[in-house]
């Protein structure tokens, strides 16, 4: 089974508008991290946000929050006044375990390209 | 400038050929992994480094050999590849549980 599920292999959005883009997962470890990363058409993987399961308010950054659902197993990730740098592919990822210690793994979705149109 | 680079940005090599790819970290992270994107798949772990031990392989052909000197280079040393190992190749480091840095790939082309 898959642990990171991504349902829209695609999005459109108009310049300035908001989007969200879905993110499931499965778990059955209490602690876990959940990320998510914006990948440009050069290839780096640039972090946006992370949300830890223990964490009881949604995570913001600027533009970017995450919409976590624990019951749900989601986090779906909201970005506000949408950019047109802001085309790109969005992965979600999952570190399971507590972290901490500077080992780890993290589990990663199959990813969304995101459009934004002018 | 990520604190992560990655050389060459590309790579074209024949199916017997040895090359490297180089991996370094100015972040003083502890951890350090490689990670391989194909077309239409999720990215897939190769290998984890901790303090320049290697602690996870995983079932990565022989063909890939990776390399740890220290804790701020990693390399992964390829010969005999396939076409199908045709790939971006990515490299990241960690320190804590909040998230990794990578860095901007290898394109890797076999022919």
């Amino acid at each position: 089974a898959q642990k990171i599920t991504q349902t829209q292999p695609g999005m459109f959005v108009q310049e300035k508008e908001a989007v969200t883009l879905d993110c499931t997962y499965d778990t059955s470890d209490p602690s876990y991290g959940l990320f998510w990363y914006k990948q440009p058409s050069s290839g780096e993987m640039i972090f946006l946000i992370y949300q830890g399961s223990y964490d009881q308010q949604n995570a913001t950054e600027g533009r970017y929050s995450l919409n976590f659902q624990k019951a749900r197993k989601s986090a779906n990730l909201v970005i506000s006044a949408s950019q047109l740098g802001d085309s790109a592919m969005y992965f979600c990822a999952m570190r399971e375990g507590k972290g901490g210690g500077s080992n780890y793994k993290l589990t990663f979705g199959k990813g969304t390209l995101l459009t934004v149109n002018p | 400038e990520t604190g992560v680079t990655q050389t060459p940005r590309h790579l074209v090599m024949g199916m017997t050929n040895k090359k490297s790819l180089k991996c370094e970290q100015h972040l003083g992270h502890n951890a350090m992994y490689w990670y391989k994107q194909s077309a239409k798949k999720p990215l897939e772990l190769m290998f984890v480094y901790n303090f320049k031990e290697q602690t996870e392989n995983n079932s990565v052909p022989s063909r890939f050999s990776p390399e740890c000197p220290n804790s701020s280079h990693l390399f992964l040393h390829l010969h005999t590849l396939q076409p199908e190992d045709s790939a971006l190749y990515l490299c990241a480091s960690s320190e804590t549980g909040r998230g990794y840095t990578f860095g901007s790939g290898t394109r890797l082309t076999v022919v």
